[in-house]
């Protein structure tokens, strides 16, 4: 399996401020995803980032609100920009690896 | 969009049983079906996949069945322990579990 890594695992940020939460992956991987879990409920993908491309965002998510950034084959980020007490969530990464999804450990945002 | 879905929200098990969590999907495309374990404060786990030239797969102490026939899936947990307690998520996909749609999660309880 793949081993994920997220940074950082929480925060506490003001609203209309943003959040970059990195992910790194100790696997060349082609495909990483990244999850808004809200708390209590399923996963929402939020977009696919490939290396090289630019990232495909879901029905709801665009990316001037959650920007990507996919450098190289072990490392992507994810930011959420002018937060809103509405975007307090559990956001995970997740790569796609050996035909198999494996998930990071999560990052937790409250805003206030 | 179709979705995937979970019949019970909570089980309760008493240690040393077994459980089973059933989930039901609607994608008649769907090919490829996945078991997250999600514990609390941590990023789900995979447990288990099938793919849908299988109706059977078995890890250790956990089998997933599949019944395309009425579009069913589920999940069982043998002699469980406390260590089991944990959100369990189903997904499926059409392909390469690259674009895996979850079910809304049941939580298993194992009471001692």
């Amino acid at each position: 399996s793949a081993v994920i890594s997220q940074k950082p695992s929480r925060d506490i940020c003001q609203r209309g401020t943003s959040l970059t939460i990195q992910c790194q992956v100790d696997s060349q991987v082609t495909m990483m995803f990244w999850y808004r879990q809200q708390p209590g409920q399923s996963l929402t993908l939020i977009a696919t980032a490939n290396q090289g491309s630019e990232a495909t965002y879901e029905s709801g998510f665009v990316i001037d609100k959650f920007p990507i950034s996919r450098p190289n084959l072990t490392f992507s980020t994810l930011t959420v920009s002018n937060m809103s007490p509405e975007d307090s969530s559990i956001y995970l990464c997740s790569v796609l690896f050996a035909d198999t999804q494996y998930f990071g450990p999560g990052t937790r945002l409250t805003v206030l | 969009g179709e979705s995937v879905g979970l019949h019970l929200p909570t089980l309760s098990v008493q240690e040393g049983d077994n459980s089973i969590i059933n989930c039901a999907y609607s994608n008649s495309a769907s090919d490829y079906f996945i078991w997250y374990k999600q514990e609390s404060g941590k990023g789900p786990q995979f447990i288990i996949d099938i793919r849908s030239n299988m109706d059977k797969r078995q890890g250790q102490r956990v089998t997933v069945l599949l019944n395309k026939t009425v579009k069913h899936l589920s999940l069982q947990i043998a002699a469980t322990q406390p260590g089991d307690s944990a959100v369990y998520f189903c997904a499926d996909d059409t392909g390469t579990a690259s674009k895996l749609t979850f079910g809304t999660g049941t939580r298993l309880q194992v009471t001692l």
